[in-house]
């Protein structure tokens, strides 16, 4: 069974530019990768998802390249709130069925 | 507003005791899932439902029960509680199970099992 990739923890400071990898070897053909965002005691939060490229919204964006087998959430301009846990998803083919498989989640901590 | 809602947010119970854990949906998805986070573990899948009538085991389905007979709700059951189910429950929704993956959460159940 194939997992996700993602280093512990990271740090960095406000105003900074963040990049989280996340590598996915056995990603399905037709599966997306999703990033979200937990806060303590709170459920995880959608940021970004992708299929291959680029994507970008107003809070993130998504670099994928075109093996799929990795991916980099992109946090611009971070500050003290974007401290969290990051945790990266793929689809993950078992027999015929589909099973969601988890990052450990990279734990991020931005310094002022 | 569209939400996933969990009861209850706070659970103590003992050992043995039959216990079910309420998650709705107001947003007409077909896909639930329930998981539990336990500390540095990130979240394991419990079970999953890809529709009504439909449900299947993720990572972790012992000591668990499910059922979907609406679209909306997806209990968890806990049909004789022991301490190593002790943590902190998530259910989630989304639109579809495969490709697309972007899940609401619940707030979270913590459950202690003493």
């Amino acid at each position: 069974l194939a997992k996700t990739t993602q280093p512990i923890s990271m740090d960095s400071y406000e105003g900074q530019e963040v990049n989280i990898t996340c590598s996915h070897n056995n990603i399905a053909t037709n599966d997306y990768i999703t990033w979200y965002q937990q806060f303590p005691s709170q459920g995880p939060r959608f940021i970004i998802q992708g299929y291959k490229t680029k994507v970008t919204n107003e809070v993130a964006s998504l670099f994928i390249p075109a093996d799929r087998k990795s991916s980099t959430l992109s946090l611009p301009r971070v500050s003290l709130s974007d401290t969290a846990v990051y945790y990266c998803l793929v689809g993950e083919p078992m027999d015929s069925n589909y099973q969601l498989i988890w990052g450990a989640g990279t734990k991020l901590i931005i310094k002022p | 507003e569209a939400q996933v809602t969990q009861n209850p947010r706070y659970l103590i119970t003992v050992t043995g005791k039959k216990l079910t854990v309420t998650c709705s949906q107001n947003m007409n998805h077909e896909y639930m899932s329930w998981y539990r986070q336990d500390p540095g573990l990130g979240l394991r899948q419990i079970y999953y439902s890809m529709n009504v009538e439909v449900t299947d085991k993720g990572d972790v389905p012992e000591g668990y029960k499910v059922s979907r007979k609406e679209k909306r709700n997806f209990p968890l059951i806990l049909e004789s509680p022991s301490p190593n189910q002790t943590s902190l429950y998530f259910c989630a929704s989304s639109l579809q199970g495969y490709g697309s993956y972007e899940q609401y959460f619940g707030p979270g159940t913590r459950l202690t099992v003493t």
